[in-house]
């Protein structure tokens, strides 16, 4: 079966410099969720959309933006990147219905040089 | 959101039961028990949720105590694939999710 894929798998920056990671959901599920877990922590919701239009936020920095399009992939995008932001970051999808269960992607890593 | 509580860490045996406890006092009634685990190096995964009443899958059980201020993550026989973070997650129908601190399972052979 399709799973939530994520790109890329890693990603090495700078400090200053920005990056896109990139969620491609299980086909026909209308919702995406972002999480960032920092090294030896739980994973932390950051932002979710419904539909294209975002339904929740959680403790997403000022410096990121994320986005759905119409083909229901999400892009997180990170500017200004501090050291503080490497960490591993997972996409989920949910589709509607009552099960209400979230599918996780294998995640990106960023690390922040 | 409500909170949830559960150990920090558990070991098991292989082969054996493990029981895994999360005290949630604070649940509202319109509440689902969700239960995800983390394997290393890999994106949480479901396991099972739950509103009032028990419910078994192929991975576990899961038993909600009668007040549902808390529950137990069931599984029957613990093999080295289980070791993991299990998370006790409480959220209302389409709200998000929010982790807390897990239990890491050790499972011995």
């Amino acid at each position: 079966a399709a799973g939530v894929i994520q790109s890329p798998r890693h990603l090495i920056k700078e400090k200053r410099e920005t990056a896109t990671l990139k969620c491609y959901p299980i086909p026909r599920h209308d919702t995406v969720y972002w999480y960032q877990q920092g090294p030896g922590q739980d994973p932390q919701f950051l932002i979710s959309f419904y539909e294209k239009m975002q339904s929740d936020k959680g403790s997403i920095p000022d410096r990121f933006s994320a986005q759905q399009f119409s083909d229901y992939h999400s892009e997180l995008n990170m500017s200004s990147l501090e050291l503080g932001d490497s960490a591993l970051y997972f996409c989920a999808s949910k589709t509607g219905g009552t099960k209400n269960i979230q599918y996780f992607g294998a995640g990106t890593r960023l690390s922040v040089l | 959101d409500a909170k949830t509580t559960q150990p920090n860490s558990m070991e098991s045996n292989e082969e054996e039961p493990v029981h895994l406890p999360c005290n949630h006092s604070t649940i509202s009634g319109t509440d689902y028990i969700h239960w995800y685990r983390q394997l290393p190096s890999q994106g949480p995964e479901y396991v099972i949720h739950g509103l009032t009443s028990n419910v078994n899958n192929r991975m576990a059980s899961l038993a909600i105590a009668e007040d549902r201020k808390s529950s137990t993550l069931i599984l029957h026989r613990a093999t080295l694939r289980d070791a993991a973070v299990y998370y006790c997650i409480l959220r209302g129908y389409n709200n998000d999710m929010r982790f807390g601190a897990g239990t890491r399972l050790t499972v011995k052979p």
